[in-house]
């Protein structure tokens, strides 16, 4: 069955320094991928999203996820964070048929350390 | 554009009791979406249309909820009779096919809590 791993429940970076999340996604082939951000109170809002071509994808925000096939990851960075960027992020899956169903992963939520 | 529209925004109510939750997507847009998130289950994806038709409803967890779409922006969903564990954030979200690229862009949520 298709699935969507973000290993991190739950990470504290300081303001200021690099942020790696990770999702790893279980699929036959290779999946449109997305990043999705939820501010307290509120919606999902889309940072970036893959479908084919350059495996790095910039996104807003000055966020940017990287694709690898070899390992089935999907990878989301900031090089400096800022308070702002406090949230809950998840990563989501779709296949390429029926592309409009997403699958979601647990989602890992971001502290920030002033 | 205003976005998903979702109403109300917060919902208690007591259990036995029938709540519905509205959505308005956003003007143009040919798929809707209802979710369900819990600090359990996380987001879980109920129901879809595509055109006012209803495509998938294997994630509606008991004949209780029901969803319609009238018509292109309107959708509800109904749970009758509700229940404690019924108690989540639920999202709606619309997306236009093709050229929007597949993003679904959601409402902010209603937050039912059921007594």
């Amino acid at each position: 069955a298709q699935s969507v791993t973000q290993p991190d429940i739950h990470i504290t970076v300081s303001e200021g320094a690099s942020l790696e999340l990770r999702c790893n996604y279980s699929y036959g082939a290779t999946p449109y991928l997305f990043w999705y951000v939820q501010s307290p109170g509120q919606g999902l809002q889309l940072l970036l999203k893959y479908f084919s071509g350059d495996t790095l994808v910039q996104g807003i925000k000055g966020f940017e996820a990287e694709f690898k096939r070899s390992q089935s990851s999907f990878n989301l960075r900031k090089p400096s964070v800022h308070w702002s960027d406090a949230a809950e992020y998840f990563c989501a899956v779709a296949l390429i048929q029926g592309a409009q169903k997403l699958v979601f992963g647990q989602g890992t939520r971001l502290t920030i350390n002033p | 554009d205003a976005g998903v529209i979702q109403s109300p925004r917060h919902e208690v109510t007591e259990m036995g009791q029938e709540v519905t939750l509205r959505c308005k997507p956003i003007s143009g847009h040919d798929y809707l979406f209802w979710y369900r998130q819990t600090m359990m289950r996380g987001l879980e994806l109920l129901i879809y249309f595509n055109n006012n038709v209803p495509i998938d409803d294997s994630g509606m967890p008991e004949d209780r909820f029901s969803a319609k779409m009238p018509n292109a922006s309107f959708s509800t969903l109904k749970i009758q009779p509700s229940e404690p564990r019924d108690s989540a954030v639920y999202f709606c979200a619309s997306s236009l096919t093709l050229a929007g690229g597949y993003e679904q862009f959601f409402g902010p949520g209603t937050r039912l809590t059921v007594l």
